[in-house]
């Protein structure tokens, strides 16, 4: 099972990027990355999701070395309305014994 | 439009009372699970159906039942519901393995167990 690790708040302003980085040593060969972001009183919503290497889709990029224990989710510019929780999975969804959980996240707070 | 729905929104409930929390999405998604969400706890996943007739537990299914005799509805039932059953529940589909691993998520439900 691969446990990931986040921190659980962080702050920023208008403006900045936001790096967030999940940490996963124990990840494995066919799992996946995946991030996603909640705001309140909604269900959470698919961001991101890669293997290797960078990914980058309109929203956001993501960061993945080599070795794959680790993983940093990029905002470009954040506005208030970035203010959410963002979650990191790892984990082959389509596995019998599904392992896919989502942790307490990271609580990201954009200030004006 | 695609989307996966539940109902109710908002429900209030005495401990002991049967209660039926409904999810349909109508993406023909073969993968369905329910998750809660506490405060500081994050979502932990209840069960998960990869597809018709095919359910499994996930983290924290004690005192949950569910069923999947329709591809497009996955319902969450509480036989006898107590207070620490009280929380925010999603319900949320995803597509086939060939593809994507994301998850559609329906708009939550809010139980309050009393």
């Amino acid at each position: 099972l691969a446990k990931t690790t986040q921190p659980i708040s962080m702050d920023s302003y208008e403006g900045q990027e936001v790096n967030i980085t999940c940490s996963h040593n124990n990840i494995a060969t066919n799992d996946y990355i995946t991030w996603y972001q909640q705001f309140p009183s909604q269900g959470p919503r698919f961001i991101i999701q890669g293997y290797k290497t960078k990914v980058t889709n309109e929203v956001a990029s993501l960061f993945i070395p080599a070795d794959r224990k680790s993983s940093t989710l990029s905002l470009p510019r954040v506005s208030l309305s970035d203010t959410a929780v963002y979650y990191c999975l790892v984990g082959d969804w389509f596995k019998v014994n599904n392992d896919m959980r989502f942790g307490a996240g990271t609580r990201l707070t954009v200030k004006p | 439009e695609a989307q996966v729905t539940q109902n109710p929104r908002y429900l209030i409930t005495v401990t002991g009372k049967k209660l039926t929390v409904t999810c349909s999405q109508n993406m023909n998604h073969e993968y369905m699970s329910w998750y809660r969400q506490d405060p500081g706890l994050g979502l932990r996943q209840i069960y998960y159906s990869m597809n018709v007739e095919v359910t499994d537990k996930g983290d924290v299914p004690e005192g949950y039942k569910v069923s999947r005799k329709e591809k497009r509805n996955f319902p969450l039932i509480l036989e006898s519901p107590s207070p620490n059953q009280t929380s925010l529940y999603f319900c949320a589909s995803s597509l086939s393995r060939d593809i994507d691993y994301e998850q559609y998520f329906g708009p939550g439900t809010r139980l309050t167990v009393t």
